[in-house]
């Protein structure tokens, strides 16, 4: 069973515009939600963790356990946010289950 | 400091070869995770070892065995490869537990099975 649904393969901004790139998970338990970003010819890594409730490189990701969704939000894109975004979900004992992926490119 | 290294980057295996991938880390950490990444599957888990000396399934571990040869340590084996394990491999270690941890991954094997 699908765990983690990202519905836009593919999703393109103009610079200065505000993304929204979405995620919703199924876990029964209480989950842990991540965002990974792999830009261009660089490795996957970390962007933010639902837990810390941060904000980094300007973008945020709230955790909506009604809607069970961690939408990755950010007011105004850059050049440089042009990457492939995946949301990540963890269960218990380390297991990890990512989602298919979004590539966002912005538009100058 | 090198981070998570993997061995080799390409790979072309023919039906029913074997083969290892190798994956090590100079972090210190206690955990290491082997994904494969297919177009429009995203990454998953094949198998992860939480520490030292121990190893779990993923969500996909049929047709693969792992072994944690030591805490740098966490290699990926094929024992009889078939296409549809044509993919690309990456590796992830992290600190291991807790709500704070972060995975750091390699760079990738790209591997082709005919």
């Amino acid at each position: 069973a699908q765990r983690v649904t990202q519905p836009e393969k593919l999703l393109s901004v103009f610079k200065g515009a505000p993304v929204e790139l979405k995620c919703n998970y199924s876990y029964s338990g209480s989950p842990e939600l991540f965002w990974y970003v792999q830009y261009s010819r660089q490795r996957l890594q970390l962007l933010l963790r639902h837990i810390s409730r941060e904000s980094i490189k300007g973008f945020t990701a709230d955790l909506n356990k009604g809607e069970t969704s961690f939408h990755l939000k950010k007011p105004f894109a850059q050049e440089e946010d042009s990457a492939m975004y995946y949301c990540a979900l963890r269960t218990g004992g380390n297991q990890f289950y990512f989602g298919t992926g979004t590539s966002l490119t912005v538009i100058p | 400091n090198a981070g998570v290294t993997q061995t080799p980057k390409f790979q072309v295996l023919k039906t029913g070869q074997s083969m290892t991938l190798q994956c090590a880390q100079d972090m210190n950490h206690n955990s290491m995770y082997w994904y494969r990444q297919d177009p429009g599957m995203g990454l998953r888990l094949i198998y992860y070892s939480a520490s030292e000396g121990t190893t779990d399934k993923g969500e996909v571990p049929n047709g693969y065995n792992v072994s944690r040869l030591n805490k740098r340590e966490f290699s990926l084996r094929l024992e009889s490869a078939a296409p549809s394990q044509t993919s690309v491999y990456f590796c992830a270690s992290s600190e291991g537990g807790g709500s704070t941890d972060t995975q750091y991954f390699g760079p990738g094997t790209r591997l082709t099975v005919l």
